[in-house]
């Protein structure tokens, strides 16, 4: 049983344009919510996160949208650009358990 | 402050052979895990450890072996080598296990022929 659904697997997007990757999780006593960033050759690294007592949490031009009752949470990447590119995966958690992680979405981001 | 330290970073070995992925943190954290990546599998969990002396299987435990007998350390051994087993491997360490920051070492790129 796959806890955190990801989509899509793969995303292209223009220099300059919007980056929506989303998630849907089954459990609800999940409290934490993080999105990892990871280069090629390079481990995961935290990016950003929001614990659900917030529906949105702003870094920069990196945002995560929180939709409690829909158990969906959403990374946007505005004004994406080349070096954003990479493999992105949330993940949810509560205290005292792993991680759980989503597959992974790989993003391009094309001049 | 190196973070976390794993290596090998390369490793290639045959069918049946056995070895240890080493994973080392300076950062004085209770909680350890191994993860392998597989494409368009994400990051799967292996084995964990909430403290020195303690370890649990994850979600894909079997053909793996783990220790942990001091905070710093938390070795990953495979038994007996099979194909299958072929991955990248990261290990990760947070303050605490869930709803706090993992770090993750750079992998280890593991194959088996």
């Amino acid at each position: 049983q796959q806890q955190v659904k990801q989509s899509p697997q793969s995303l292209i997007v223009q220099k300059g344009g919007i980056s929506i990757i989303n998630c849907a999780y089954e459990n609800t006593a999940f409290d934490y919510f993080p999105w990892y960033q990871q280069f090629p050759g390079k481990g995961p690294a935290l990016l950003i996160a929001i614990r659900p007592d917030v529906s949105e949490k702003k870094e920069g031009r990196f945002t995560i949208s929180f939709n409690k009752s829909a158990k969906q949470f959403s990374l946007h990447i505005m004004d994406s650009q080349p070096g954003d590119s990479a493999t992105y995966f949330c993940a949810a958690s509560r205290r005292n358990t792993p991680l759980v992680f989503g597959k992974g979405t790989r993003l391009s981001v094309i001049a | 402050n190196a973070g976390v330290t794993q290596t090998p970073k390369f490793q290639v070995l045959k069918t049946g052979q056995s070895m240890t992925l080493q994973c080392a943190q300076d950062m004085n954290h209770e909680y350890m895990s191994w993860y392998r990546q597989d494409p368009g599998m994400g990051l799967r969990l292996i084995h964990y450890s909430v403290g020195a002396g303690i370890t649990d299987q994850g979600e894909v435990p079997n053909g793996y072996n783990v220790s942990r007998s001091t905070t710093e350390d938390f070795p990953l051994r495979l038994l007996s080598a099979a194909p299958s087993q072929t991955s990248v491997y990261f290990c990760a360490s947070s303050y605490l296990q869930g709803s706090t920051e993992a770090f993750f070492g750079q992998g280890t790129r593991l194959t088996v022929v």
